[in-house]
């Protein structure tokens, strides 16, 4: 199993332009997330989804946009990208939510908006 | 509002020397503590998940207690490849899978 896979894992975007951050899970997983990371501080959940075809917005969505067409994928749509979008992004997943199921994370993608 | 904060933010041990790290945390209805590594450059790697007050769980040089208000991740004879961050997370009863994050602790431990 290749378990949380996030591409690209770099990347460099303009003021203004628009990406996408594709994620993929091959363990089945129901739940899927978006974290992002800033330095020195703790992950904030950006967009979650509890299976295909149902998405929420976590605690940071704005400037975000999410969907779940499959349960295998969880894209992370920037739209008009900002500088304050500048981060790492992680995407992550789990079965359930239930206790001694813990949430499997991806390599990181490393943003930079200039 | 669910809030977890870590400390010391930094903490720099010699090989062999114990020490400890701190979660302090406040929450609703605690579903899950956990404890993740996570290495320069990589995504954070599960340690241990903690549900209730006096649990206590064990990893080779590690091990994670908890209490009503806080848990600790105590270190055993570290070794330089201990060194990472060490991020700690809450689940709130509800909530859905979504975890809490501190802002972690960046432990280095020198030969």
């Amino acid at each position: 199993n290749a378990g949380v896979t996030q591409t690209p894992k770099f990347r460099i975007l303009k003021i203004g332009q628009s990406m996408t951050l594709q994620c993929t899970q091959d363990m089945n997983h129901n739940y899927m997330y978006w974290y992002r990371q800033d330095p020195g501080m703790g992950l904030k959940l950006i967009y979650y989804s509890v299976g295909a075809g149902i998405t929420d917005k976590g605690e940071v969505p704005n400037g975000y946009n999410v969907s779940r067409s499959t349960t295998e994928d969880f894209p992370l749509r920037l739209e008009l990208a900002a500088p304050s979008q500048t981060s790492v992004y992680f995407c992550a997943s789990s079965y359930s939510t239930a206790p001694g199921d813990y949430i499997y994370f991806g390599e990181g993608s490393w943003l930079t908006v200039v | 509002e669910d809030q977890v904060t870590q400390s010391p933010e930094a903490l720099r041990l010699q090989e062999g020397e114990s020490s400890s790290l701190n979660c302090s945390y406040t929450v609703s209805g605690l579903r899950g503590l956990f404890w993740y590594r996570q290495d320069p450059g990589k995504g954070p790697e599960f340690l241990f998940t903690l549900y209730s007050a006096g649990e206590e769980k064990e990893k080779e040089r590690l091990k994670a207690t908890l209490t009503k208000k806080e848990s600790f991740l105590h270190i055993t004879a570290p070794k330089p490849e201990d060194s990472a961050t060490y991020l700690c997370a809450v689940q709130e009863g509800t909530s859905y899978g979504k975890l809490t994050f501190g802002q972690g602790t960046i432990l280095t431990v020198h030969p």
